[in-house]
């Protein structure tokens, strides 16, 4: 099986600019999560999509959204990009069925806010 | 609310030099505890699910344990190519989300 995709790999954006984010989970997962990884505050539920309705989320402001289409591919949207968004985002998907399944990660996506 | 610690932050290891990690959790209602191994600008790659205390699961050179309140990594006879961030999460209650130790970077030399 393919594994989790994540495009693009590498963004660079101003503050101020918004920016979308893409993740293919892998086949047959109906679960995606979305995690911020900064060499601060290391890795960050963000929230996580399940059958295309948000299930959980973190303490991420507003600016921070996703959504899940009926193929289980997901989008996270950031908008008004502020310096500290700089970070490594990462999917994960599983099966997910009740808690505890395991989560597959993707290789991620490197914002870089200027 | 979700507590995990590892340790220690950092570790060098000769080539078979064999160690543990230790991931200490706090969690209310366990459903299960995952080791991940990270790689520079690379995304979390799995490599154990443990679900209840006691249990045990082995790859290759690595072993990990569960008890209760921490689970251990164990790496027997390490290679360089076992350099990387070992990372514990937990996931806990009804919530599918994983929370994350800060990692423990691994370097083993020849």
């Amino acid at each position: 099986k393919a594994g989790v995709t994540q495009t693009p790999r590498y963004l660079i954006k101003t503050r101020g600019q918004q920016v979308t984010l893409s993740c293919s989970p892998i086949s047959g997962h109906r679960s995606v999560s979305w995690y911020q990884q900064t060499p601060g505050q290391g890795l960050q539920f963000l929230f996580e999509y399940f059958s295309e309705t948000q299930r959980n989320k973190g303490n991420f402001p507003g600016r921070f959204s996703g959504r899940q289409f009926s193929n289980s591919r997901s989008e996270m949207n950031v908008s008004t990009l502020e310096l500290g968004d700089s970070a490594l985002y990462l999917c994960a998907s599983s099966s997910q069925l009740a808690g505890g399944d395991t989560q597959y990660f993707g290789p991620g996506t490197r914002l870089t806010v200027l | 609310e979700d507590q995990v610690t590892q340790s220690p932050e950092a570790l060098r290891l000769q080539e078979g030099e064999s160690s543990s990690l230790n991931c200490s959790y706090t969690v209310s209602g366990l459903r299960g505890l995952f080791w991940y191994r990270q790689d520079p600008g690379k995304g979390p790659e799995f490599l154990f699910t443990l679900y209840s205390a006691g249990e045990e699961k082995e790859k290759e050179r690595l072993k990990a344990t569960l008890t209760k309140k921490e689970s251990f990594l164990h790496i027997t006879a390490p290679k360089p190519e076992d350099s990387a961030t070992y990372l514990c999460a937990v996931c806990s209650g009804t919530a599918s989300k994983l929370t994350f130790g800060t990692g423990t970077r691994l370097q083993v030399t020849l």
